[in-house]
């Protein structure tokens, strides 16, 4: 059964500091990983996916890795701003489940302060 | 444009009454789900709907019944409504069922049982 896991649950830093989240999984067995972003009373918001063939995707300020044998997802948000400050939730789909759905891991809260 | 729409917003009721969520996608897909936040933010798969046909039912009670009339709406109706209940559920979209080009979210509905 995949478990999906993120840390730190929450993390506070200051304006300009570079954020690093981690999602780590237990079966790599994966199809693709998504990161997205979700703010408090909001749905969530697409930021990056990442296919299981591919190690890296990067938007703008933000850059995600992807270890597949490893079980292993990292989110870096470069010079963050108060305006990064949501939820970050990665979610993988499964190449054993051809139906697509997403499993979610529990996300972490990121606050930055001016 | 939204591209994925869900009313009500909110929904205070009643145990023991029955209501309805409803959600519309404007991006073609022929993929959509509901996912259900439970208080502890964990989001997970209740159905999902391919082309108008169940694909997933995740082990929901029967209480819960889904409804895709055509290809971009999947409405949620809840009937006697229990305080477990509470929580705030999602709708998404994907074209094609492994979401190889990734999922896109609703706002969610928070819904209140009293």
């Amino acid at each position: 059964k995949q478990e999906v896991t993120q840390i730190p649950a929450a993390l506070s830093v200051p304006e300009g500091e570079n954020l690093v989240l981690n999602c780590s999984f237990t079966d790599s067995a994966i199809y693709n990983l998504q990161w997205f972003r979700q703010d408090p009373g909001k749905g969530l918001t697409s930021l990056l996916l990442i296919q299981s063939s591919q190690r890296e995707q990067t938007s703008g300020r933000l850059n995600a890795s992807l270890d597949k044998s490893s079980g292993r997802s990292t989110l870096y948000i470069a010079a963050s701003q108060p305006g990064d400050s949501a939820t970050y939730l990665c979610a993988v789909s499964m190449t054993t489940d051809s139906w697509g759905k997403l499993q979610f891991g529990a996300g972490t809260q990121v606050v930055v302060t001016p | 444009d939204t591209a994925v729409s869900q009313t009500p917003k909110y929904l205070v009721t009643q145990m023991g009454n029955d209501k309805s969520i409803k959600c519309e996608q404007n991006l073609g897909h022929d993929t959509m789900y509901w996912y259900k936040q439970d208080s502890k933010k964990f989001l997970k798969i209740m159905f999902s709907y391919n082309n108008k046909e169940l694909i997933i039912n995740e082990t929901v009670p029967n209480r819960f019944s889904p409804k895709s009339p055509d290809k971009a709406h999947l409405n949620l109706h809840i009937n006697s409504l229990e305080l477990g209940d509470s929580a705030v559920y999602f709708c998404a979209s994907s074209q094609g069922t492994g979401g190889a080009r990734g999922y896109t979210f609703g706002s969610g509905t928070r819904l209140t049982v009293v």
